[in-house]
């Protein structure tokens, strides 16, 4: 079994859905929990990161973390063209020093949000 | 902002040669660097870690003679893929963590292609 599960997809919708994006962990020591978005052949790019249960908001972006379910998830309200990417969840097992950057991903979900 | 510059962005070799990619932090200190491999379709997987002037921490399953990492100054961390074999053939990243900040930044990967 994989630390990180994640739903390869692809997931298509149309422009102004909304969209959940969800991973699932085995390992409940991990502590702090991000979302990257990834374009073709490009580094991943942070979107959000959470260390506690509970949900946090930026813009048209919520993560919501369920550490008793170890279970996370992404929504993306009023999805746009310019979101498709490869979105990826991404867990570390402490919020600073070198384990801070010591990630362990999920496989990626290819999102493609049409017109 | 910081940024994580990495070269280069591909690069295509013959088989049994030696192939060197280099990660630079630009505008912060570099304590900490990461190298990731990621192959189509599958999650970045952690190589190694390095951390500057010391030798890398490898990864189970990573083979420390072939990917030799250096990290010898604050700015600048190399990973040479040692006489290369078209399994090798993989996009790799390295991201990093220093100061001020701490926080994490990649770089734009390498896209490595051996005939």
């Amino acid at each position: 079994q994989k630390e990180v599960e994640q739903d390869p997809g692809p997931l298509s919708v149309p422009e102004g859905a909304i969209v959940s994006l969800n991973c699932t962990y085995s390992n409940s020591a991990f502590q702090y929990f991000m979302w990257y978005r990834q374009y073709s052949r490009k580094g991943p790019e942070l979107l959000m990161y959470t260390y506690s249960s509970g949900n946090k908001e930026d813009g048209r972006f919520t993560a919501q973390v369920d550490k008793s379910s170890k279970y996370i998830s992404l929504f993306i309200r009023d999805s746009q063209p310019s979101d498709s990417a490869t979105y990826l969840c991404a867990m570390s097992l402490n919020a600073g020093g070198t384990s801070y950057g010591k990630l362990t991903f999920g496989q990626g979900t290819i999102l493609t949000v049409h017109p | 902002g910081a940024v994580v510059s990495q070269h280069p962005s591909w690069v295509i070799c013959k088989s049994g040669t030696s192939v060197k990619i280099e990660c630079r932090s630009l505008d912060f200190q570099a304590t900490t660097m990461f190298w990731y491999r990621q192959f189509p379709k599958q999650s970045l997987m952690l190589m190694a870690t390095s951390n500057e002037g010391s030798k890398a921490t490898y990864e189970q399953g990573v083979e420390k003679d072939k990917f030799l990492i250096n990290h010898a100054s604050l700015t600048l961390s190399t990973l040479t893929v040692t006489s290369a074999h078209p399994e090798d053939s993989s996009f790799y990243i390295c991201s990093a963590t220093g100061f001020p900040g701490e926080k994490l930044f990649f770089g734009s990967g390498t896209q490595l292609s051996v005939l």
